[in-house]
């Protein structure tokens, strides 16, 4: 079975501080995402990546970065991590292609930031 | 004006009803839509692919109106396990440009 797998589940992190948020999945996708879903606003697309070491900004990309040194590891930084960042996030992959649209998505990390 | 609106609910319905929900679009140029549900507390899931002509899977129907631009799930005999959120997700031209509603809720009670 496909698996896309957030390293945390529950993140508690202190204003300032920085914050690397891992994602691995295993199925060869080229695409992987990086959302983060709040109450009212719905997912909201941070970074995406179509391949290794390549990487798009989403819509908001203000205060984050991110790494994709191998296919299969997409990474999410937060360089200084602020309260306005408590949030949850949610890693996606998919394969490139037209026929191939379904995303596959990791069970989230609730990141509360004090 | 957000590019994907939906009703935030919570619709709450008895087990057996049938109900439905719709969302709409702003960019014409969309290419591709879906349904997703999400548990509480869970990752989204593809519930189905939504086709120019409409398509079925069991229960469910969806159904896209490219000229209103708004697409809709119809869910019949609804059970307990139905009870969820609803996302309705629109794609673009690109690999990036897929937006999520910020989905429906669903409740149903016994």
């Amino acid at each position: 079975d496909v698996k896309v797998t957030q390293s945390s589940r529950y993140l508690v992190k202190r204003t300032g501080e920085k914050v690397f948020l891992e994602c691995v999945q295993d199925m060869d996708h080229e695409n992987m995402f990086w959302y983060r879903q709040d109450p009212g606003l719905g997912l909201r697309l941070i970074y995406f990546s179509y391949d290794v070491k390549m990487k798009e900004k989403g819509d908001i990309p203000e205060g984050y970065s991110v790494s994709r040194e191998k296919k299969e590891r997409f990474s999410l930084i937060l360089e200084s991590a602020s309260t306005n960042q408590t949030s949850m996030y949610l890693c996606a992959s998919r394969p490139h292609g037209a026929t191939n649209e379904k995303l596959f998505f990791g069970s989230g990390t609730q990141l509360s930031v004090l | 004006r957000k590019e994907v609106e939906q009703d935030p609910g919570p619709f709450n319905v008895p087990e057996g009803a049938t109900v439905a929900f719709n969302c709409t679009y702003s960019n014409s140029a969309s290419q591709s839509f879906f349904w997703y549900r999400q548990d509480c507390r869970k990752e989204p899931k593809l519930l189905m692919s939504v086709y120019s002509s409409g398509n079925e899977d069991g229960r469910f129907t969806a159904q896209l109106n490219r000229a209103s631009q708004y697409i809709s799930l119809l869910i019949r005999d609804s059970k307990l396990s139905d009870s969820a959120t609803y996302l309705c997700v629109v794609k673009g031209g690109s690999a990036s440009k897929i937006i999520f509603g910020s989905g429906t809720r669903l409740s149903i009670r016994p």
